[in-house]
């Protein structure tokens, strides 16, 4: 099936520094989505991106659908302790009906 | 404003004996509906997704299955249940049709239910 390439798979970082992470694909998508999934819960909608360039934020959160429609990046400023979790993207093919496509995911994990 | 409920929020069952997870959502009508499942520090697998009532289609061959006996309502069952079978698993809901701002594609999940088969 179709696959989203994301990374990195996991980050460590420091109280306060900047994250990025990104999600390819060979192929194009017409609609990018970013989940939060905090331990032990459902993933959490972040940002949804609904058009080719698109840059939208929230709060510390900002996230890009690529030019080329096949990437999009979500970077947090200035990251928190509960900023921890899992990261995913998710990404909607033309001709997949309602069917997401979903990355592998990015573990992140930061020391106060 | 929509919620989704899962229940229950932890299972633990024995190799073989039934399954039956319950999926509820509400504040709105005719939504799509979705079963994932999430091994231990995985990605999402998606299992079975419902466009309306006794509309199931299933996208892993397996020992599960899922019955939409009501609008709201999705439900995950197994007559057997395997060791593999153990996870997390999310239900998911979307709009049917889009509005302004939030399209079929865009999904939102339920709180998740841990199973454990021993």
């Amino acid at each position: 099936g179709q696959q989203l390439n994301q990374s990195p798979q996991s980050m460590f970082i420091q109280e306060g520094e900047d994250v990025s992470m990104n999600c390819t694909s060979s192929s194009i998508f017409n609609t990018w989505l970013w989940y939060k999934q905090d331990p032990g819960e459902g993933p959490v909608l972040l940002i949804a991106l609904y058009k080719a360039g698109e840059l939208t934020s929230n709060g510390r959160l900002t996230a890009q659908f690529g030019i080329t429609r096949k990437d999009s990046f979500l970077n947090i400023s200035a990251s928190i302790p509960s900023d921890v979790g899992i990261y995913f993207c998710a990404g909607h093919l033309n001709n997949a009906g309602n069917m997401l496509t979903f990355g592998g995911g990015t573990r992140l994990m930061v020391k106060p | 404003s929509q919620t989704i409920h899962q229940w229950p929020a932890t299972l633990v069952q024995p190799v073989g004996s039934p399954l039956s997870l319950e999926c509820t959502v509400e504040g709105t009508s005719n939504p799509n509906l979705y079963w994932y499942r999430q091994a231990a520090g995985r990605g999402l697998q998606l299992l079975f997704y419902s466009v309306g009532i006794g509309q199931i289609s299933s996208e892993v061959p397996q020992n599960l299955s899922a019955s939409r006996p009501q609008d709201r309502q999705f439900i995950l069952s197994s007559k057997k249940l395997l060791l593999s079978d153990s996870g997390f698993y999310l239900c998911a809901w979307s709009v049917l049709r889009g509005g302004r701002r939030v399209l079929p594609e865009t999904q939102y999940f339920g709180p998740g239910t841990r199973l454990l088969v021993l």
